[in-house]
């Protein structure tokens, strides 16, 4: 079975700051990663994709990528209140292609 | 982008009936779709795998005779809650695959409540 691991938290980081968010898989053969934002009682929604080492980055967020330790974390700059919620790591299956989600960061961003 | 239409976005039914959500592709063709199921507090379940013209795939411990799956065009699905229970209460998400590459979107989601 194919996994993947966040922390669970909850991650409490005052406003301003930079939250880290991270995530490993166990398969060594994937090539794409998504992390997703939900908010309590609402759907996921896509906050970055990656898929090559290195960074990504997209104005506050930036996605980092490490094949080599199978590892792939978020940053997020400034973060604000609106920004707590919780942090979905997903990796899709290659056969099939359905999504392994990590079972989520909640992230608490304090005024 | 990429729209999925979820409904009902909240559903409340006596508990023996059957609940039906519905998962519309508004301006793409979903070759396939997820369904998930995500309790409090815990993450995404998937529950089984549907593509177009063909039976779902369930996940281990999904019962295909509870939780019935149609996928009968490229631009709708549904999952059919038979004899519902309490225990069935959740929210229920939708996921399509769009052709080409054109990745996961999302429905909004539907919160079942089982009385």
């Amino acid at each position: 079975q194919k996994e993947v691991e966040q922390n669970s938290g909850p991650l409490s980081v005052p406003e301003g700051a930079i939250a880290s968010l991270n995530c490993t898989y166990s398969d060594r053969g994937s090539q794409s990663f998504f992390w997703y934002r939900q908010y309590s009682g609402k759907s996921p929604e896509l906050i970055m994709s990656i898929y090559s080492n290195g960074d990504k980055e997209d104005g506050r967020f930036t996605a980092q990528l490490n094949k080599a330790s199978q590892y792939v974390s978020l940053l997020i700059r400034d973060s604000q209140p609106s920004d707590s919620a919780t942090y979905l790591c997903a990796v899709p299956d290659n056969q099939g292609g359905k999504l392994i989600f990590g079972q989520g960061t909640e992230l608490s961003v304090k005024p | 982008g990429a729209v999925v239409s979820q409904h009902p976005s909240r559903v409340i039914c006596k508990s023996g009936t059957s609940v039906k959500i519905e998962c519309r592709s508004l301006d793409f063709q979903a070759t396939t779709m997820f369904w998930y199921r995500q309790f409090p507090k815990q993450s995404l379940m998937l529950m089984a795998t549907s593509n177009e013209g063909s039976k779902a795939t369930y996940e281990q411990g999904v019962e295909k005779d509870k939780f019935l799956i149609n996928h009968a065009s490229l631009t709708l699905s549904t999952l059919t809650v038979t004899s519902a229970h309490p225990e069935d209460s959740s929210f229920y998400i939708c996921s399509a695959l769009g052709q080409g590459g054109s990745g996961y979107t999302f429905g909004s989601g539907t919160r079942l409540t089982v009385v």
